[in-house]
């Protein structure tokens, strides 16, 4: 079974700074991971797929890189409405795994 | 407007069984994965299980194998969540969630507003 590990676990940041989460796969995942970002008391939202397809209706300061085994998520200018959980996803066999999620949170 | 709605909240003892209703809008059942991911309070999320539009089989994550199925109506629009032989340690939110895909891609978007299972003696 792949195990995703994302780093740090929390993130202490300012509105309008640049900040870039890490996702590492245990083995090569190619291109399949997604991210997700979660906000307290509501479902998920799907960010990226595909390591950096950005999905519907996601601002253009969300972005992904990576593949293989590791990959990031930028966010060009953090907005009030930005701090939140994110997630990283794989898939494989008929599985989908989560990463434990890194909190990006207020200084 | 595509749209999952949920059922709400229940509360079960050990050993019971929970069914969790979804149901879909703004598109076909026959059409799109439906997926069911939990949440314990506090932690991360965890996929548990999906259904075969194509056919309405169904698989579930190894460690629920045995427990869980999922099913659908989809006359009705709604697809469901069964989960028997409950323990304290299936407490958590349940979320159903669309792939985005018609040929599974295991992405979710929507996701619906989730249903709280809790299992107490």
């Amino acid at each position: 079974e792949i195990v995703l590990t994302q780093s740090p676990a929390t993130l202490t940041l300012s509105p309008g700074e640049r900040v870039t989460l890490s996702c590492r796969a245990s083995q090569s995942v190619s291109s399949k991971l997604a991210w997700y970002q979660q906000k307290p008391g509501q479902a998920p939202r799907l960010l990226i797929y595909d390591a950096s397809k950005r999905a519907t209706a996601i601002p253009a300061r969300f972005s992904g890189s990576g593949s293989g085994t590791d990959f990031s998520l930028t966010i060009s200018g953090l907005q009030p409405d930005d701090f939140a959980v994110y997630y990283c996803q794989h898939r494989n066999n008929w599985l989908g795994t989560f990463g434990g999620g890194t909190k990006v949170e207020v200084k | 407007q595509v749209q999952l709605v949920q059922s709400g909240a229940e509360v079960k003892k050990p050993g019971a069984s929970v069914t969790v209703s979804c149901k879909a809008s703004g598109f076909s059942l026959s059409d799109y994965y439906i997926h069911w991911i939990r949440q314990a309070p506090g932690r991360g999320l965890e996929w548990v299980g999906v259904i075969n539009p194509r056919d309405g089989s169904s698989s579930s994550a190894p460690k629920l194998q045995g427990r869980l199925t999922v099913t659908r109506d989809t006359s009705a629009g709604t697809v469901y969540m069964h989960l028997r032989s409950l323990t304290s340690e299936d407490t958590a939110v349940y979320f159903c969630a669309k792939d985005i895909d018609t040929v599974t891609s295991f992405w979710f978007d929507p996701w619906g507003q989730g249903t709280l299972v809790t299992v107490s003696s």
